[in-house]
């Protein structure tokens, strides 16, 4: 079946440091891969994505790469700041029915990120 | 600005009581999602709709209900049937299926 398996966090890092949350999956066929970030008390937001193997997403100085070969898409910063301070979850997407608008997102367990200054 | 938006924040449900949660979306998005959030873990989809006066049953449906009146609107109601309600529950929608879901601000929904 489709799953995705995130590192357990939390990890704490000083700012400015370089961050690492690994992602693997197990999916059939091609999915599309996303990184979700979580802010105390609200919702998820997209921070980026990657449909096809090889592709790169990156937004806000993060960056994951879709990786077939290993089933990775490790979400990476080369420098974080306090605010980065929040879970952030992996999830693969794949769609539930042939031309029609609904798709299903499995997601990781999440990974708390805590930034210190 | 175009959103998904719900409503209440905050939720206390008494035992023996249904209660609903409003999910209102702005972005013309066809589909829309319930998931339920606990600690420590991920997502999991309860109900899902790709079209009005349609829908379906997620992972999780056992002790709550949905309704699809209007492409805009997406409650959820969670029924007394549901032994444990105590979660974080999030609202999304979706235009054309290969797109990513679009989140709401969820509410958290407590039982005095």
């Amino acid at each position: 079946g489709n799953s995705v398996t995130q590192m357990e966090g939390p990890v704490t890092l000083s700012e400015e440091a370089f961050l690492t949350i690994n992602c693997t999956y197990t999916a059939t066929g091609y999915p599309s891969l996303f990184w979700y970030v979580q802010y105390p008390g609200e919702g998820l937001q997209l921070l980026l994505k990657a449909t096809k193997a090889d592709d790169k997403g990156s937004n806000k100085g993060f960056e994951a790469t879709y990786r077939k070969e290993t089933t990775s898409f490790h979400l990476e910063k080369g420098s974080v700041q306090v605010s980065d301070s929040a879970v952030y979850f992996c999830a693969l997407l794949f769609l539930m029915n042939y031309g029609g608008a609904t798709n299903k997102l499995i997601f990781g367990t999440g990974t708390l990120l805590a930034v210190q200054p | 600005d175009g959103g998904i938006t719900q409503s209440p924040k905050y939720l206390f449900r008494k035992e023996g009581q249904n209660v609903t949660l409003s999910c209102e979306q702005n972005l013309n998005h066809d589909a829309m999602y319930w998931y339920r959030q606990d600690p420590g873990q991920g997502l999991r989809l309860i109900y899902y709709s790709q079209i009005v006066n349609d829908f379906q049953k997620g992972d999780i449906a056992e002790g709550y209900s949905v309704s699809r009146e209007k492409k805009e609107s997406f409650p959820l109601t969670v029924t007394s049937a549901q032994k444990n309600p105590t979660a974080f529950y999030l609202c999304a929608s979706s235009s054309s299926g290969g797109q990513p879901q679009h989140f709401g601000d969820g509410t958290r929904l407590s039982i005095l």
